[in-house]
């Protein structure tokens, strides 16, 4: 049972574009949402993340979107660029003791020239 | 420099024949996770261990075993491996304070014929 809905599975958008990917969560105690950026041949690496008491976080070309009362969260590439072709994961975790985490099941997002 | 490490990269091997994945991090890291990836089922947790001798079972633990002896080892152990236990692993780190950012070794790529 995914606890974490990710959307969508692909997506290409042209250079310069916006590129949104969307993750919707079920448990209430999740308190940390972070994204990860997996290129091919490596681990993923954590990009932004955000607490659920904000609700916008933004850090050069990446902005989370952050909508508690839906229990939704997104993340908007700016002006996006062939070099952030990759595979990104939004991710959940409920603190307290172990940080346990939840992984959406990631899109794969093509950026073309 | 700070990072996790796993060995083997690639492995191909039969149904049953026992196997080791290790696991090492230098971050002097209290928290350690394995996690397998397949396509569209994005990353899944299959135990961690919040310090030495301390482990516990993720969402997929079935057909695998676990040992943390040391802080910085944490190995992977599929003692009679089957064709569906192939994938990618992933071992992961963690300060597990803060934010809890994982930080993830280069992967495993696990082939069970």
């Amino acid at each position: 049972q995914q606890q974490v809905k990710q959307s969508p599975q692909s997506l290409i958008v042209q250079k310069g574009g916006i590129s949104i990917i969307n993750c919707a969560y079920e448990n209430t105690a999740f308190d940390y949402f972070p994204w990860y950026q997996q290129f091919p041949g490596k681990g993923p690496a954590l990009l932004i993340a955000i607490r659920p008491d904000v609700s916008e976080k933004k850090e050069g070309r990446f902005t989370i979107s952050f909508n508690k009362s839906a229990k939704q969260f997104s993340l908007h590439i700016m002006d996006s660029q062939p070099g952030d072709s990759a595979t990104y994961f939004c991710a959940a975790i409920s603190s307290g003791g172990y940080q346990k985490v939840t992984f959406g099941t990631g899109t794969k997002l093509q950026v073309i020239p | 420099e700070a990072q996790v490490t796993q060995n083997p990269r690639y492995l191909i091997t039969v149904t049953g024949k026992k196997l080791t994945v290790t696991c090492s991090q230098n971050m002097n890291h209290e928290y350690m996770s394995w996690y397998r990836q397949d396509p569209g089922l994005g990353l899944r947790q299959i135990y961690y261990s919040m310090n030495v001798e301390v482990t516990d079972k993720g969402d997929v633990p079935e057909g695998y075993k676990v040992s943390r002896k040391e802080k910085r080892n944490f190995p992977l152990i599929l003692e009679s491996p089957s064709p569906n236990q192939t994938s990618l692993y992933f071992c992961a780190s963690s300060p597990g304070t803060g934010t809890g950012e994982q930080f993830f070794g280069p992967g495993t790529r696990l082939t069970v014929l």
